[in-house]
């Protein structure tokens, strides 16, 4: 089993619709929650971070994390084609910031 | 954020030579820094942890001997590609930890083509 799974993709969706990324992970003393985006030929950029359950927002994007269900997943409002990129689920067990990235979800925001 | 720059951004060299790639934290102090390795449509893999003044710690599969990691001070991390071949051509990352707040900010990577 892979360690951090992802759907790759791709997922396309039009201007102004709701972009919802999906990550698993298989570690159940992971602690940390990451989500990037990078950019073709660029590299990744945090996004957003979560540590505990429930939702997070910050302006157009939420982060979910249960725990329980090992599952932690990024929403994307109002869509908008400078979205369009791959976007990397990242997990940390310790306070050493070693990450473990997941494939990562190639996302398209048709105009 | 913090900023990280690695230097140079694209490189290309000849096989059998070596390449030294550099990452430095502009903004804060990093005791810890990482070095990823990303090939084509894959996602991005952890070569070693590189400590302040000590050895860095390799990954399972990374010859420690290939790829030489030296991070002398708190602001700077060098990565040499030692004796490239073709097969090491990739995109380097590397990475470095802002203890406060607590997150890993990636420098803007490293092409290098082996030819």
């Amino acid at each position: 089993q892979k360690e951090v799974e992802q759907n790759s993709g791709p997922l396309s969706v039009p201007e102004g619709a709701i972009a919802s990324l999906n990550c698993t992970y298989s570690d159940r003393g992971s602690q940390s929650f990451f989500w990037y985006r990078q950019y073709s030929g660029k590299s990744p950029e945090l996004i957003m971070s979560i540590y505990s359950n429930g939702d997070k927002e910050d302006g157009r994007f939420t982060a979910q994390l249960n725990k329980a269900s090992q599952y932690v997943s990024l929403l994307i409002r109002d869509s908008q084609p400078s979205d369009s990129a791959t976007y990397l689920c990242a997990v940390n067990r310790g306070s050493n910031y070693k990450l473990t990235f997941g494939k990562g979800t190639l996302l398209t925001v048709n105009p | 954020g913090a900023v990280v720059s690695q230097h140079p951004s694209r490189v290309i060299c000849k096989s059998g030579t070596s390449v030294k790639i550099e990452c430095r934290s502009l903004d804060f102090q990093a005791t810890t820094m990482f070095w990823y390795r990303q090939f084509p449509k894959q996602s991005l893999m952890l070569m070693a942890t590189s400590n302040e003044g000590s050895k860095a710690t390799y990954e399972q599969g990374v010859e420690k001997d290939k790829f030489l990691i030296n991070h002398a001070s708190l602001t700077l991390s060098t990565l040499t590609v030692t004796s490239a071949h073709p097969e090491d051509s990739s995109f380097y990352i590397c990475s470095a930890r802002d203890p406060l707040p607590v997150e890993a900010f990636f420098g803007q990577g490293t092409r290098l083509t082996v030819v």
